[in-house]
């Protein structure tokens, strides 16, 4: 089965700096999210994307999160400046339609472990 | 507002025995239901979803689940569990009213003894 692929696995950071988690989607799908996974808590919804913009994003996502599709296979999010409280494992995600649908997956990556020092 | 509760954190089962892990929901419409499995250093892995019809819903390595409307839950179950199954849980709800956007619980870690 194709696999959404996430680099890097673990990412290192000190506080403020910027950092720009890259993802590869599946290569025909047409929907993309970004989740978020503090340790010790739930995954969370952090944005979604479609048609090169974003379609939704949670009260996470301010302004110092953005996303991108600079090209037609990657898909990124970048933290402007980085917190503390930033670090967290971070989900992409990709669906071929709108995963609501009954034949319909969303299929995530294994993730970046971010930890901002 | 919509949102998911796995009561236990751990749960430890021998090999070969029946596992159920427990999930509730909340959530003012029509959910979907998911559940996604997670083994270290791997990423979110869809076991079955609860789109409609019959409540009973089969997935992948043998899980099922059951949607109970009456008790908001969506327990996924195994007859019989390997050690491979030793892994990470996760619970999620969604559906049309709520966008793009799953709610997932906080996972329930399974440890399976020999």
């Amino acid at each position: 089965e194709p696999e959404v692929t996430q680099t890097p696995s673990h990412q290192v950071t000190q506080m403020g700096q910027e950092v720009i988690l890259r993802c590869v989607p599946i290569s025909n799908h047409l929907y993309f999210y970004w989740y978020r996974q503090i340790l010790g808590q739930k995954v969370e919804f952090l944005v979604s994307f479609y048609n090169n913009e974003i379609s939704e994003k949670s009260e996470i996502f301010d302004d110092q999160f953005s996303v991108e599709r600079p090209d037609g296979s990657n898909f990124t999010l970048k933290i402007r400046s980085t917190k503390l409280e930033d670090s967290a494992m971070y989900f992409c995600a990709s669906s071929e339609e709108s995963f609501w649908g009954r034949d319909e997956k969303l299929l995530f990556g294994s993730g970046t472990q971010l930890s901002v020092l | 507002a919509q949102s998911v509760t796995q009561p236990d954190i751990h749960i430890t089962v021998s090999e070969g025995a029946s596992l159920e892990l427990r999930c509730n929901y909340s959530y003012g419409a029509t959910p979907y239901l998911f559940w996604y499995v997670q083994s270290p250093g791997q990423g979110l892995q869809l076991l079955l979803k609860y789109f409609s019809g019959d409540t009973l819903v089969q997935g992948i390595k043998g899980f099922e689940a059951e949607f109970k409307r009456s008790q908001s839950s969506f327990n996924l179950r195994k007859p019989s569990v390997h050690w491979s199954d030793a892994a990470e849980y996760f619970c999620a709800v969604g559906g049309r009213d709520s966008g793009y956007a799953l709610n997932f619980g906080k996972g329930t870690s399974l440890l399976v003894t020999p």
